[in-house]
């Protein structure tokens, strides 16, 4: 069975600076996608950023850039230029090609400090 | 576009009772999951509908059931409620086919509180 391990419960950066937030998964298909999900305190749930596990290049978005590193099964979320509103928890999650199915990690709790 | 709306968007129960929670999906997408978020088991898949068929369903108990009706909408339900069943439960529609990424939105979930 597919699993998703976030071993940083808490991580805090300063506004402006970078933070990495840390995922790793494990799985024994070869094509599925991979997601970071924030969920700021008011609770929805949204999409940062998705990785195609077929894709070789990282997958970016304005300020946050991932590093996908699909023999180690680790894939990583960089925040750059943190602000204020970034602060919220991030879950990273796994799916399988053809389903709707997420797996969720338990979830990395931001602190952005001014 | 409307988002995702779940309703009730709080509810209280007592053990063993039953409960009933709505999600409409954004206009278009037949694709419909369902979560349950609690702080010590965290986010978990219940199951999901495509096209009014269960397409795939998580490790609950047969007490959590579910449907899609032909609009998309769909429905929860939990029967014999217990303690533990006390929740964040979050819906999530997508304008996923057969295959191919296609973005998950969620809804803004029903609390489910259990006396």
């Amino acid at each position: 069975a597919q699993t998703v391990t976030q071993s940083q419960p808490e991580m805090s950066v300063q506004e402006a600076e970078t933070v990495t937030l840390s995922c790793t998964y494990d799985t024994s298909e070869s094509d599925y996608y991979l997601f970071w999900y924030k969920q700021p305190p008011s609770r929805q749930m949204i999409l940062v950023i998705r990785q195609e596990a077929y894709k070789q290049q990282n997958a970016t978005e304005n300020r946050f850039s991932v590093n996908f590193q699909k023999a180690a099964k680790s894939f990583s979320l960089k925040i750059s230029d943190s602000q204020l509103g970034d602060a919220a928890m991030y879950f990273c999650a796994y799916r399988d090609y053809n389903t709707d199915k997420l797996i969720f990690g338990t979830g990395t709790r931001l602190q952005v400090f001014p | 576009k409307a988002g995702v709306t779940q309703t009730p968007r709080y509810l209280i129960k007592t053990r063993g009772q039953q409960v009933t929670l709505s999600c409409s999906p954004i206009s278009g997408h037949r694709s419909v999951s369902w979560y349950q978020q609690t702080p010590g088991q965290g986010l978990q898949f219940l199951f999901e509908y495509f096209s009014e068929t269960q397409r795939n369903k998580g490790n609950f108990p047969g007490r959590f059931s579910g449907r899609q009706f032909s609009n998309s909408r769909s429905e929860m339900n939990v029967s014999t409620l217990e303690l533990g069943d006390s929740a964040l439960y979050l819906c999530a529609s997508s304008s996923a086919g057969l295959a191919g990424v296609s973005e998950q939105f969620f809804g803004p979930g029903t609390r489910l509180t259990v006396l």
